[in-house]
C-alpha cells in the first residue's frame, strides 16, 4: 500500500516571500501521479498542481512549482511571491496510474500554511 | 467545467435519525465517485468508492450498513448515514472522476453533519 507523509503540520511565510512544503511518499509502483491540493477555510478542495511520475520535468503553474525527486520519493511544493489568499491547508496526494489499482487518492496529513502580512 | 455539487451544505439532526447527502456532477458524467470523511484539522479519509450501477466498495473499517451509498446514475451518488449518532458528526466530501482522463478528482464543497 502507498503512504504519503507530510512532516510539517504548520508553516508560515511572509507575504511576497517564498515557502516550500515537503512531502514524501512510499510506493513500489513505477508510474503514478502526484498532486498538491489546497483546502482554504471554505473547505473546498482545489487542485494546485499535478506531476506525472514518468515526466522528469518538474510541473509549474504560475507561482506554484514542484521539486519532484523520484528516486528519493520526494515531492515538495514551492510557492513563490506568497499572497494572503494562499493561506490554507495543503495536502499532498498520490494516485496509481493503473486502473486496476483504482483511481483512489492517498492523502498526506496536511500542512497548514499561514501567510503573514 | 467539471463542477461537483453537494446537498445539503449543512445538516443538523437528532440522534437516531437518518440523513441523506447528495453528490452531483453538474456538467459531466462521473465514471467513479468517492466519499470522504474529514475531522477538524485532519486529512481526508476515504470511506468508499462507487461506480454507476454497481455496489460501492468500502474501505476497511467503514460500516457499510451504517453508511449506505447509492450511485444511481452517472451524475448522482448519495450517502445515507443511518441511525446517526454524535460520533458520526463530521465533514463529508464527495469527489468524481470523468471519462478516460480520470486521473483528476473533482471535489464537491462538502457537507457538515452535526448529530445532536
Amino acid at each position: 500500500a502507498q503512504t504519503v507523509t507530510q512532516s510539517q503540520p504548520e508553516m508560515s511565510v511572509q507575504e511576497a516571500e517564498t515557502v516550500t512544503l515537503s512531502c514524501t511518499y512510499d510506493t513500489s509502483e513505477s508510474d503514478y501521479y502526484l498532486f498538491w491540493y489546497k483546502q482554504p477555510p471554505s473547505r473546498q478542495m482545489i487542485l494546485v498542481i499535478r506531476q506525472e511520475a514518468y515526466k522528469q520535468q518538474n510541473a509549474t503553474e504560475n507561482r506554484f512549482s514542484v521539486n519532484f525527486q523520484k528516486a528519493a520519493k520526494s515531492f515538495s511544493l514551492k510557492i513563490s511571491d506568497s499572497q494572503l489568499g494562499d493561506a490554507a491547508m495543503y495536502f499532498c496526494a498520490y494516485r496509481s496510474r493503473w486502473e486496476t489499482s483504482g483511481s483512489r487518492l492517498t492523502f498526506g496529513e496536511g500542512t497548514q500554511l499561514t501567510v503573514n502580512p | 467545467g467539471a463542477v461537483v455539487s453537494q446537498h445539503p451544505s449543512r445538516v443538523i439532526c437528532k440522534s437516531g435519525t437518518s440523513v441523506k447527502i447528495e453528490c452531483r456532477s453538474l456538467d459531466f458524467q462521473a465514471t467513479t465517485m468517492f466519499w470522504y470523511r474529514q475531522f477538524p484539522k485532519q486529512s481526508l479519509m476515504l470511506m468508499a468508492t462507487s461506480n454507476e450501477g454497481s455496489k460501492a466498495t468500502y474501505e476497511q473499517g467503514v460500516e457499510k450498513d451504517k453508511f449506505l451509498i447509492n450511485h444511481a446514475s452517472l451524475t448522482l451518488s448519495t450517502l445515507t448515514v443511518t441511525s446517526a449518532h454524535p460520533e458520526d458528526s463530521s465533514f463529508y466530501i464527495c469527489s468524481a472522476t470523468r471519462g478516460t482522463s480520470n486521473y483528476e478528482q473533482f471535489f464537491g464543497p462538502g457537507t457538515r453533519l452535526t448529530v445532536l
